[in-house]
């Protein structure tokens, strides 16, 4: 089956680093995706890994690391903007589906003064 | 370059009526997705095509659900008979050809249907 676990919430403060994590058992792998969705819109791309290892994009990285099914998406300089939900989501590498996201049901992060 | 749309942005009906949901991806391309958010899950695949073909319909919860792409660019998904349990928020993705690059998937801002 398909499993894919963050936090529910967190809380961070403007200025600071915060780590959110995923992990997943999926029964297949083509890369794995982040995800931001402000309330009430369209989830945006944030990035994605199919490597181990560490992608970085601004103040967006992203970890894979496949051999423990764990990634983390870092957010630095964190920016009042950034408070929204952080969607993580593993495509499946599996015959007739192999573009589909398995989504987990998101980190609600709260950015405060 | 314009992003994924859908409509109608937000939908209520009765249980037993029918509502059709469209979908415009952007354009050129292939890949088409339409996904649900029923309120405090995950969002969970419904459906994919490739161009006017269904490459996957794994996700379909059951035969009141029905999804065309006729001509391979806009989508449609009807619910007939709509039941309490289809309430949610229907997301609509595209993604460009399967040669590309990641082949990241761009997302719809989601219809919202409440069965009353």
């Amino acid at each position: 089956g398909q499993n894919i676990d963050q936090p529910t919430e967190m809380t961070a403060t403007e200025g600071a680093i915060v780590q959110i994590n995923c992990t997943y058992q999926t029964s297949g792998f083509n890369g794995l995706f982040w995800y931001q969705q402000h309330a009430g819109e369209a989830p945006t791309f944030l990035s994605y890994n199919v490597l181990d290892g560490l992608e970085e994009k601004g103040r967006f990285s992203s970890f894979l690391s496949r051999s423990k099914g764990y990634s983390y998406l870092l957010l630095k300089e964190l920016q009042m903007k950034d408070s929204a939900s952080y969607l993580c989501a593993v495509r499946d590498g599996g015959k007739g589906g192999g573009n589909k996201l398995t989504f987990g049901t998101g980190t609600q992060l709260k950015v405060e003064l | 370059e314009a992003g994924v749309t859908q409509f109608p942005s937000h939908s209520v009906i009765e249980k037993g009526q029918t509502v059709t949901l469209r979908c415009d991806p952007i354009s050129g391309h292939d890949n088409l997705y339409w996904y649900r958010r029923v309120m405090g899950k995950e969002i969970k695949f419904l459906l994919h095509f490739v161009k006017e073909s269904k490459q996957d319909e794994s996700g379909m919860p059951n035969n009141r659900f029905l999804a065309e792409r006729t001509g391979g660019t806009y989508s449609t998904l009807k619910v007939q008979p709509a039941e309490l349990e289809d309430s949610g928020v229907y997301f609509c993705a595209s993604s460009q050809p399967d040669w590309s690059s990641y082949n990241e998937q761009f997302f719809g801002p989601g219809t919202r249907l409440t069965v009353l």
